[in-house]
Parts: C-alpha cells; sequence; structure tokens
C-alpha cells in the first residue's frame, strides 16, 4: 500500500524567511512518481514538480527547490525567500504506473507580510 | 497551453438530486480521474478511467457514483442521489503517462 505523511499541518512563518515543507512517503514499488501541488485560497491544484524513483537529483527552479532522498523515503520542499503569494496549501503526493495518485493530508503555509 | 476544462465551478443541488459534472480532459491524454476533497481534508482519489472503461476505482466511489465519456472529448462524473456528505469539491484529472493535470475543480454543495 502507499502512503504519503506530511506531519507539518500548519506553518507560519515571516515573509521572506525561508521554509521548508516535509513529506515521507511510503511504497512497496521501486518504480515511482512523487508530486508536489499548490492550493491557493482559490481551490485550484497547481502542479510545480514530478520526481521519478530513480532520479535523486535535487531540483531548483526559482525560489523552490526540492530534496528526494529515498535511504529516508523523503521528498522535501523549500521556498526560499518567502512571498505572500506562496500562501497555500501545498500536497506531496505518489504514484505508481497509471494508477491513483495518493495524496498526503496537506500543509497550510501561511506567509506573514 | 492545453488544460483539462470543468463545468460548473459550483453547483448547488438539494439531497437526493441526480447532478452530473462535466469535465474535457486534454485531448491526447488516455487517461483520466476523478478525485474529491471535503473542504479542509486531502484530496481523495474516487475512479480512474482508461479505454473506455473504470480502471480502478475506491470505497467512496459506490452504486450512486458513476461515470462516462460519451463522446470523444467530455468525461463526466454523476451522482446519482446526493447526499449530504457529497459536500465538496471535485477534482478531474487527465494524463498521457504519470503527470496528472488537474481541472480548477466543481464545488459541490449539497442542501
Amino acid at each position: 500500500a502507499q502512503k504519503v505523511t506530511q506531519a507539518q499541518t500548519e506553518i507560519s512563518v515571516v515573509e521572506k524567511e525561508d521554509v521548508t515543507l516535509d513529506c515521507v512517503y511510503e511504497t512497496r514499488d521501486t518504480t515511482y512518481y512523487l508530486f508536489w501541488y499548490k492550493q491557493p485560497p482559490s481551490g485550484e491544484l497547481v502542479f510545480l514538480i514530478r520526481r521519478n524513483s530513480f532520479d535523486e537529483q535535487n531540483e531548483i527552479s526559482g525560489r523552490y527547490s526540492w530534496n528526494f532522498q529515498k535511504s529516508t523515503s523523503s521528498f522535501n520542499f523549500t521556498i526560499t525567500a518567502s512571498q505572500v503569494v506562496d500562501s497555500a496549501v501545498y500536497f506531496c503526493a505518489l504514484i505508481f504506473g497509471n494508477e491513483k495518485l495518493t495524496f498526503g493530508t496537506g500543509t497550510r503555509l501561511t506567509i506573514i507580510p | 497551453e492545453p488544460e483539462v476544462t470543468q463545468t460548473p465551478s459550483h453547483q448547488v443541488t438539494q439531497m437526493g438530486q441526480e447532478v452530473i459534472l462535466r469535465c474535457v480532459p486534454i485531448s491526447n491524454h488516455l487517461y483520466f480521474y476523478w478525485y474529491r476533497q471535503i473542504l479542509g481534508q486531502k484530496v481523495e482519489f474516487l475512479v480512474s478511467f482508461y479505454n473506455n472503461e473504470i480502471s480502478e476505482k475506491s470505497e467512496i466511489f459506490d452504486d450512486q457514483f458513476s461515470v462516462e465519456r460519451p463522446d470523444g472529448s467530455n468525461f463526466t462524473l454523476k451522482i446519482r442521489s446526493t447526499k449530504l456528505e457529497d459536500s465538496a469539491m471535485y477534482f478531474c484529472a487527465s494524463s498521457e503517462d504519470t503527470e496528472a493535470f488537474f481541472g480548477q475543480g466543481t464545488r459541490l454543495t449539497v442542501v
């Protein structure tokens, strides 16, 4: 069975601070994909990143970076120099093949101006 | 940029009524999904659809739910007799491989 755990329910940081959102996953599969989605107050799900299980290179996209550690089954997401527009709920998710995405419970991030 | 579109964006219905939520997936995608998110909770899988049939469904997807691809472009979710607990945001998604693209969601309120 697949499981995604986001232990941080809510995080608040002051604007311009860095913040890391944790994601730990469980799967028996050797080939899988990990995702991060952003859900702003408007409610839609915005795709941020996909990472396959064979690619442990960290990725940076502007102020966003992701740290994939297979040894600890973690796929953490860091926002550098946070901005108010980063305020949202962030979901980590896991998929095997073309099967369903399994989502974590989400982390509500609030950036305080 | 191609996107998944869902209509309506909001739907209010009386308990016991039937609702149909509509989705237009991205045109070259082959896999289609419905997910549900009760307010303040996580996104839950309902059903996946491939090659004109259901490939997987969750425990939530009981006999009150059905999906259909009535033509080459639409993908619908029908709830036969809505209950109060069906109130949620319903997301349609489609994919070509593993990267699922989500629609903006339909907020269903059952009163």
